[in-house]
């Protein structure tokens, strides 16, 4: 099963960069990185989904190595409004069953 | 375009009943995924249904099941409540291209927030 590593807090002020990095092995080799925001009682938005090297769109950026062991969520010059909990999501296989695991989150402050 | 829709949006019961939560996919998507969310901790995997049937499970006892109609919308159910079952439950839709070499891109519900006394 897939195992996946984030940092538990990040603080950060309007304007700056924000780099959330996941690590997960396991990764099933098909299978893609997702990242969710996620604002108190509601579902996980989706922000961004990647295989490989860069991806990015309009509100983010995601960058995932060649072995694909990690992935880096970044976020171009936040704002109060980015305050909020981050995870990745990827998959796995346990035999033929499908396994898809959250990451344990990253609690975003944005600070003015 | 309507999203994920999850019913009941809060829910009360007693420790030993039965509960059954709904969950309607975007249209088009034929699969659902389950996971628990307790407070403070990521969500957690339960099961996935695609076409009907059950792709994947979570590490969850028996007392939770679930099924996925030919209209593709899927029943959570969880008997003998326990306390601990107290948490915010999503559920997710998704296209699951992955048989094609696509993506499994989930999309969520609000979720359900069940409290159990």
């Amino acid at each position: 099963l897939a195992k996946t590593t984030q940092p538990i807090s990040m603080d950060s002020y309007e304007g700056q960069e924000v780099n959330i990095t996941c690590s997960h092995n396991n990764i099933a080799t098909n299978d893609y990185i997702t990242w969710y925001q996620q604002f108190p009682s509601q579902g996980p938005r989706f922000i961004i989904q990647g295989y490989k090297t860069k991806v990015t769109n309009e509100v983010a950026s995601l960058f995932i190595p060649a072995d694909r062991k990690s992935s880096t969520l970044s976020l171009p010059r936040v704002s109060l409004s980015d305050t909020a909990v981050y995870y990745c999501l990827v998959g796995s296989y346990s035999g033929s069953a499908r396994q898809l695991t959250f990451g344990s989150g990253t609690q975003l402050t944005v600070l003015p | 375009d309507a999203g994920v829709t999850q019913s009941p949006t809060h829910l009360i019961k007693t420790r030993g009943q039965h509960v059954t939560l709904r969950c309607s996919p975007i249209s088009g998507h034929k699969s659902v995924s389950w996971y628990q969310q307790v407070l403070g901790q990521g969500p957690q995997f339960i099961f996935q249904y695609y076409e009907k049937e059950e792709r994947g499970r979570g590490n969850f006892p028996d007392r939770f099941s679930a099924r996925q109609f030919p209209n593709y919308s899927s029943e959570l159910n969880v008997n003998a409540l326990l306390l601990g079952d107290s948490a915010l439950y999503l559920c997710a839709s998704s296209l699951d291209g992955l048989a094609g070499g696509g993506t499994d891109t989930q999309y969520f519900g609000p979720g359900t927030r069940l409290t159990v006394l």
